[in-house]
């Protein structure tokens, strides 16, 4: 089992939906859980970062996070076509040790 | 925020050569920066973990003798590859953060080695 789970997709939204990306974890002591967008070419940037169970709301990004379930989505409202990326789920197990899944990788069509 | 400035951007050498690739933190302190490699469609791989003052944490799998790697301040690591074949061509990037509370991670911009 890999440390850090998503599907690579593509997943393809039309303009104005929501995307909907999962990540699955299976260090169960882990305790903090970002997303990051990479663009083609380009190093990740952090989009959201998310420490305790429930939603996490910025601007049309929203971070869900279920520890029981080892569980952490990102919802992408209103999505737009600058929105394709590749979106990274990444887990921190303790201080010094970030593992990244594969990622995710997004289109969103005009 | 927190600022990672990595250097060269891109680079092109000849095989059997080394290449050194440089990640600054700069504007705050980083004992502890870490290595990545990415292969193109493929997600991020850790290659080590560079601690200021004492040796790198390999991960599995990579050689420590090929990608040395020296953090010789708080706020600049290298990541050497040493006599780079084609193979070693890939997308480097460094990464810093404030490793407690937060535990963010800032990248780089990454350095795309082209080995011919």
């Amino acid at each position: 089992q890999k440390e850090v789970e998503q599907n690579s997709g593509p997943l393809s939204v039309p303009e104005g939906a929501i995307a909907s990306l999962n990540c699955t974890y299976s260090d169960r002591g882990s305790q903090s859980f970002f997303w990051y967008r990479q663009y083609s070419g380009k190093s990740p940037e952090l989009i959201m970062s998310i420490y305790s169970n429930g939603d996490k709301e910025d601007g049309r990004f929203t971070a869900q996070l279920n520890k029981a379930s080892q569980y952490v989505s990102l919802l992408i409202r209103d999505s737009q076509p600058s929105d394709s990326a590749t979106y990274l789920c990444a887990v921190n197990r303790n201080n010094n040790d970030m593992r990244f899944g594969a990622g995710t990788r997004l289109t969103v069509k005009p | 925020g927190a600022v990672v400035s990595q250097h060269p951007s891109r680079v092109i050498c000849k095989s059997g050569t080394s290449v050194k690739i440089e990640c600054r933190s700069l504007d705050f302190q980083a004992t502890t920066m870490f290595w990545y490699r990415q292969f193109p469609k493929q997600s991020l791989m850790l290659m080590a973990t560079s601690n200021e003052g004492s040796k790198a944490t390999y991960e599995q799998g990579v050689e420590k003798d090929k990608f040395l790697i020296n953090h010789a301040s708080l706020t600049l690591s290298t990541l050497t590859v040493t006599s780079a074949h084609p193979e070693d061509s890939s997308f480097y990037i460094c990464s810093a953060g404030v490793l407690s509370g937060a535990n963010v991670l800032t990248f780089g911009a990454g350095s795309r080695l082209t080995v011919l």
